[in-house]
């Protein structure tokens, strides 16, 4: 079956340029998490939509970090007046409901490059 | 928070090799731990899952274990192979307030040379 999807794959912004990213999570996963991984670095947890309530946004950065899950399927990160520090790879991760430990799924991460 | 840390950072061996990853956590208490492997440009492809009530869990070549006491894991891999080259990230859960979002170590990078 489909796994976690994501697009763009790669994304180059001009500092203060704002940017979307897609997440397609695996079909009836109700969790949605997202992270951003810095070059050499663990992925940072961003923040978690459990179906279209986002839960959790203590890991966002900064105000110009938005999150939405409106149908609770799809979900977008945006980020608004990008900055060089916001280089990274932003990976999605969705869990079942019905697997009891919690198991996440990761997609193939969107490369993000501000010049 | 749950704290994650892995050493070594870095990690070359001769094809055919038997070796050991570590993992260590702050929090005890802990639900679960996942081991990943990324490939260079790649998302996380998950290898193994331990439950808190396990001790160990296995999976071909590669075999995880958990100790809550002492807060460790370990990621054995046998018979190493030049395509088992990766990064490999280890990661426990934080509390359910966040939906178990997970928190990682800054992994070891593993080079298998033939």
């Amino acid at each position: 079956g489909a796994g976690v999807s994501q697009s763009p794959r790669y994304k180059v912004a001009k500092r203060g340029q704002d940017v979307a990213l897609r997440c397609d999570p695996i079909s009836g996963h109700v969790s949605l998490f997202w992270y951003q991984q810095a070059l050499g670095q663990g992925p940072e947890f961003l923040t978690y939509f459990q179906n279209e309530a986002q839960l959790d946004k203590s890991g966002l950065p900064s105000d110009r970090f938005f999150a939405e899950r409106p149908e609770g399927s799809v979900s977008t990160l945006k980020i608004q007046r990008t900055q060089q520090e916001d280089s990274a790879v932003y990976l999605c991760a969705s869990s079942s409901p019905y697997d009891r430990y919690n198991e996440q799924f990761f997609g193939p991460g969107t490369r993000l490059t501000v010049l | 928070k749950q704290e994650v840390t892995q050493i070594p950072a870095a990690l070359s061996v001769p094809e055919g090799e038997n070796l050991v990853l570590n993992c260590s956590f702050t929090d005890s208490a802990i639900y679960n731990l996942q081991w990943f492997r990324q490939d260079p440009g790649k998302g996380l492809t998950s290898l193994l899952l331990i439950q808190s009530s396990q001790r160990e869990q296995t999976s071909g070549r590669l075999n995880a274990s958990l100790d809550k006491s002492s807060g460790r894991s370990t990621l054995y891999i046998a018979a190493s192979q030049p395509g088992d080259s990766a990064t490999y990230l280890c990661a426990a859960p934080s509390n359910s307030n966040s939906g178990y979002a997970l928190n990682f170590g800054k992994g070891t990078s593993l080079l298998v040379t033939p």
